[in-house]
C-alpha cells in the first residue's frame, strides 16, 4: 500500500522567511514524488517532481529515501506563495497518484 | 480545447437521485483520471481510463459509482442513489500517453472540478 503524510494542515510564515512543507511517504518500491499547488480559485497544478530535480518559483524538494521524505523548501517566502500544497506519490510502473491531505500555506506581509 | 473541461461546475441534488458528471479532456490525451476531494482532504483516486477501457477502477467506493469513456475522449462519471456522503469536489485529469516514456506522470492536467452537493 502507498501512503503520503503531510503532518501540517496549516503553516503560516512572514514574507521573506524560509518555509518548509513536510511530506513523508510509505511505499515498498521506488516511487515518483510530486508537489502540486492549488492557488485560491484555481485548479490543481503541478509544481515540481523529484525526477526532474528542478526549482520552480524558488521551491525545491529533495527525495530522501532513507527518511522516506520529500519536503518542499523555499528560502524566502513571498505573499503570492500562499496556497494549498499537496504532496503526491506514484509507483514508477503505474500511473495513479496518491495525495497527502495538503498543507495550507499563508505568507503574511 | 486548451484545458480539461468539467461540467457542471456545481451540482446540487437530492438524496437518492442519479447524477452524471462530465469531463472533456485535452484533445489527444489518451489517459483520463477521476478523483474525489472531500472537504479538508487531498484528492482520492477513483478510476483511470486508457483509451476507452478502464485500466484501474479500484478506487470506486461501491457499485453506485460507474464511469464510461465510450469513444476514448469525453468521460462521464455516474452516481446512482446519491447519498449525503457523496458530497465532494470531483476532479478529472488527463495525460498524454506519449509523455509516459519520458516523464512518468508529467503532463497530468486537472480540470476545475464539479462540486457535488447532496441534500
Amino acid at each position: 500500500a502507498q501512503r503520503v503524510t503531510q503532518p501540517e494542515k496549516l503553516l503560516s510564515v512572514f514574507k521573506g522567511a524560509p518555509v518548509e512543507l513536510k511530506c513523508n511517504y510509505s511505499y515498498s518500491g521506488s516511487p515518483e514524488l510530486f508537489w502540486y499547488v492549488q492557488y485560491s480559485r484555481q485548479r490543481l497544478q503541478l509544481l515540481l517532481r523529484h525526477i526532474s530535480r528542478e526549482s520552480i518559483k524558488g521551491f525545491t524538494a529533495d527525495l530522501n529515501k532513507g527518511e522516506t521524505s520529500f519536503h518542499l523548501k523555499k528560502p524566502f517566502a513571498q505573499e503570492e506563495d500562499s496556497a494549498m500544497y499537496y504532496c503526491a506519490l506514484s509507483p514508477l510502473s503505474g500511473s495513479r497518484l496518491t495525495f497527502g491531505e495538503g498543507t495550507q500555506l499563508t505568507v503574511n506581509p | 480545447g486548451a484545458g480539461v473541461s468539467q461540467t457542471p461546475s456545481n451540482k446540487v441534488t437530492e438524496k437518492g437521485k442519479y447524477v452524471e458528471l462530465r469531463c472533456d479532456p485535452i484533445s489527444g490525451h489518451t489517459a483520463l483520471y477521476w478523483y474525489r476531494q472531500s472537504l479538508g482532504q487531498g484528492p482520492e483516486f477513483l478510476i483511470y481510463f486508457q483509451g476507452t477501457g478502464a485500466a484501474d477502477d479500484s478506487g470506486l467506493p461501491n457499485d453506485r459509482f460507474f464511469a464510461v469513456r465510450p469513444e476514448g475522449s469525453v468521460s462521464t462519471l455516474k452516481i446512482q442513489r446519491t447519498e449525503r456522503g457523496d458530497s465532494a469536489v470531483y476532479l478529472c485529469a488527463s495525460r498524454s500517453l506519449g509523455d509516459r516514456g519520458l516523464r512518468f506522470n508529467y503532463g497530468y492536467t486537472f480540470g476545475s472540478g464539479t462540486r457535488l452537493t447532496v441534500v
